[in-house]
């Protein structure tokens, strides 16, 4: 067990509404990432923090915005949800200095 | 545009043999290796990971590495049901200091009883 809680674990919502997840860790990791998966892409990364209020963008950032404001908490927005961002998608810790990264459980989020 | 590359599949492979995954890397600074198993609406786990030149053993599983070539493998000895999932190379590009992976889109693997 990674320590990862994501949350929610499922959500449908509509085209336009702003959409916050949520991943909390117990494990003290500075490194978080959030990730999306989609059929043909493999795992592709949105954002990921190396500190409290430190971020950097992933490669497919575009329509998402990233807090961290507690070591244990990193929260993803999608300020305006479009249909284009019905994916799952995967917070992960770790990865100090070549380090593995260790998954959370996934938010399957579906737009409409 | 560094790039990890792995076969599709679907490749099947009779219980009890060897499955054999293959992953290929475009950056040649590239120092950690990783491979992660997924099964069907779940999230990636960690298999293993592989940092040196040769081979590096875990129970059934075998990783590879030759950087020379940019490639990767991942050996399975005696196969089971349990083992189909889809397997995840991921691979750290730029070295330590580049906290982030890159993944190729995964080999699905089946095991036929």
């Amino acid at each position: 067990d990674a320590g990862i809680t994501q949350s929610p674990r499922h959500k449908v919502t509509e085209t336009g509404t702003p959409v916050t997840l949520r991943c909390h860790q117990t494990e003290n990791h500075r490194y978080m990432y959030w990730y999306r998966q989609d059929p043909g892409h493999g795992l592709r990364l949105i954002h990921y923090s190396y500190g409290v209020k430190d971020t950097d963008k992933g490669e497919v950032s575009d329509g998402y915005s990233v807090s961290r404001s507690k070591t244990e908490d990193f929260l993803l927005t999608l300020e305006s949800a479009t249909s284009s961002q019905t994916s799952v998608y995967f917070c992960a810790t770790g990865g100090t200095r070549g380090q593995p990264q260790h998954f959370g459980d996934g938010t399957r989020l579906s737009i409409l | 545009q560094k790039e990890v590359e792995q076969n599709s599949g679907p490749l099947s492979v009779p219980e009890g043999a060897i499955a054999s995954l293959n992953c290929t890397y475009s950056d040649r600074g590239s120092q950690s290796f990783f491979w992660y198993r997924q099964y069907s609406g779940k999230s990636p786990e960690l298999i293993m990971f592989i940092y040196s030149n040769g081979d590096k053993e875990d129970g059934r599983f075998t990783a590879q590495l030759n950087k020379a070539s940019q490639y990767v493998s991942l050996l399975i000895r005696d196969s089971q049901p349990s083992d189909s999932a889809t397997y995840l190379c991921a691979v750290n590009m730029g070295g330590f200091g580049n906290e982030k992976l890159t993944f190729g889109t995964g080999t699905r693997l089946t095991i036929i009883p």
